[in-house]
């Protein structure tokens, strides 16, 4: 059973940084890209980055370019998002989510998460 | 101009059908693009529904029902997430999605009400 969990997600102050994990288990971590989309309360999914299997290849939204970065570890089956310079436009849930597709970037989400939530305020 | 814009919202009623749309901005031809389809419900992850680019290439979900269905109307530069047979359960809200200029794109959502 494919399971995505999250963490790392918390109160910061503008201009800070936040780095959230992402667990995966129930498949072969490593043969997918993963991504990561967020959700500001009571609004809609928006796309944060995206990471190839290999993690050699990496694509983010403009609105994020710079501030974040999307990493993973396959030796230990985790994804990660490292937050820099924190806006309160950041605030949202954040979201992990497989492809669905083995060694290809676009695909379906197949699996997500069921997020962690970052404030940022002061 | 957003490059996905959907209806807010939508009502329906029971065992009637819905059409949601996803209409791509000008200069975006639909013909070009797979469009993904989610489904989420208040206080959960969204959930993948489908992929529609054509007859010959689509997607359904794993476990998803066959009342839901995709099409485009090349006229309207849109893509189209049928719902049939609707259900109570079906109210929540739906979002489209495309891979653009290496990006993943959401719509901004149509909150449907199955009343």
């Amino acid at each position: 059973e494919v399971q995505l969990l999250e963490s790392g997600g918390g109160l910061v102050q503008p201009g800070g940084s936040l780095r959230l994990s992402c667990a995966a288990s129930g498949f072969t971590f490593s043969s997918y890209a993963m991504s990561w989309v967020r959700q500001a309360p009571g609004k809609g999914l928006e796309w944060v980055s995206s990471i190839s299997g290999s993690g050699g290849s990496t694509y983010y939204a403009d609105s994020v370019k710079g501030r974040l970065t999307i990493s993973r570890d396959n030796s230990k089956n985790t994804l990660y998002l490292q937050m820099n310079s924190l806006r309160a436009e950041d605030t949202a849930g954040y979201y992990c989510a497989k492809v669905g597709v083995r060694g290809v970037i676009e695909a379906e989400f197949d699996y997500w998460g069921q997020g962690t939530l970052v404030t940022v305020s002061s | 101009q957003a490059v996905l814009t959907q209806p807010s919202s939508l009502s329906a009623s029971p065992g009637a059908s819905a059409s949601l749309t996803c209409t791509l901005r000008s200069g975006i031809n639909v013909g070009t693009y797979r469009i993904y389809w989610y489904q989420q419900k208040p206080g959960s992850p969204p959930q993948y529904l489908l992929r529609y680019k054509s007859d010959s290439d689509k997607q359904q979900g794993s476990g998803v029902p066959s009342r839901f269905s995709g099409s485009k109307d090349d006229s309207a530069n849109a893509g189209i997430l049928l719902i049939s047979g609707l259900q109570s359960e079906d109210e929540a809200d739906y979002y489209c999605m495309i891979w653009h200029s290496s990006a993943w794109v959401f719509g901004g959502g149509t909150k449907l009400t199955v009343l």
